[in-house]
């Protein structure tokens, strides 16, 4: 058990639609990453919160949105999907900054067609 | 911006075989490094970082690495692997002025033949 629950575990959504993801921390992390991996890559940078501000964002465009949430569980947006949105969606939680090092989860595999 | 760099895409090795799996990474200032390990059908793992001190740095499962500042690198190394290493290594950093992003390497996929 990872102890970072991500849901769904697999999602399949057409072009254009919306995707919502869900993530519950490790008890007492405050903070969530999301990372994108696509299929033979490795994982690329999306969103950071801590304490519920957004504290760094990456080179993705404005259709990805992402919230956390008091309980400090995060939920990740994507509007407008594009077949190339198809990836493996990671949320990472930690109790601080890196420095604590990241626990991940099992992540939600979204297939866009 | 910084990036890393894993030069070995594929690895395949025999049981028993010793281990060395490249890591560089492009930043000038302070870091943090880690090695992950992806287990076929599992989540990422930490397998070990280093953060300051003793440039070598112990891991689990017998995994260690050597952070090599004036070479930007980070190797990991197993002296004897086994069947059960079989898995996606990644190696990923944590640059001073990069909050809490990590920046990962494309991974690494090893095969150990029993």
């Amino acid at each position: 058990d990872a102890g970072v629950t991500q849901s769904p575990t697999h999602l399949i959504k057409t072009r254009g639609q919306q995707v919502t993801l869900r993530c519950s921390p490790i008890s007492g992390h405050k903070s969530v990453s999301w990372y994108q991996q696509v299929l033979g890559q490795g994982p690329q940078f999306i969103f950071q919160y801590y304490e519920k501000e957004e504290r760094g964002r990456g080179n993705f465009p404005d259709r990805f949105s992402a919230r956390q949430f008091p309980n400090y569980s995060s939920e990740l947006n994507v509007n407008a999907l594009l077949l190339g949105d198809s990836a493996l969606y990671l949320c990472a939680s930690s109790f601080g900054t890196a420095n604590y090092g990241y626990t991940f989860g099992s992540g939600t595999r979204l297939t866009v067609v | 911006a910084q990036s890393v760099s894993q030069h070995n895409h594929h690895v395949i090795l025999s049981e028993a075989a010793s281990l060395e799996l490249g890591c560089n990474y492009s930043y000038g200032g302070t870091v943090n490094l880690f090695w992950y390990v992806q287990y076929p059908g599992q989540h990422l793992q930490l397998l070990l970082k280093y953060f300051s001190g003793d440039p070598l740095v112990k891991g689990i499962k017998g995994f260690e690495a050597e952070f090599i500042k004036s070479k930007f690198s980070f190797n990991l190394r197993k002296p004897s692997v086994q069947w059960s290493d079989t898995a996606e290594y990644f190696c990923a950093v944590n640059a001073e002025n990069a909050g809490n992003m990590l920046t990962f390497g494309g991974g690494t996929r090893l095969m150990v033949k029993p």
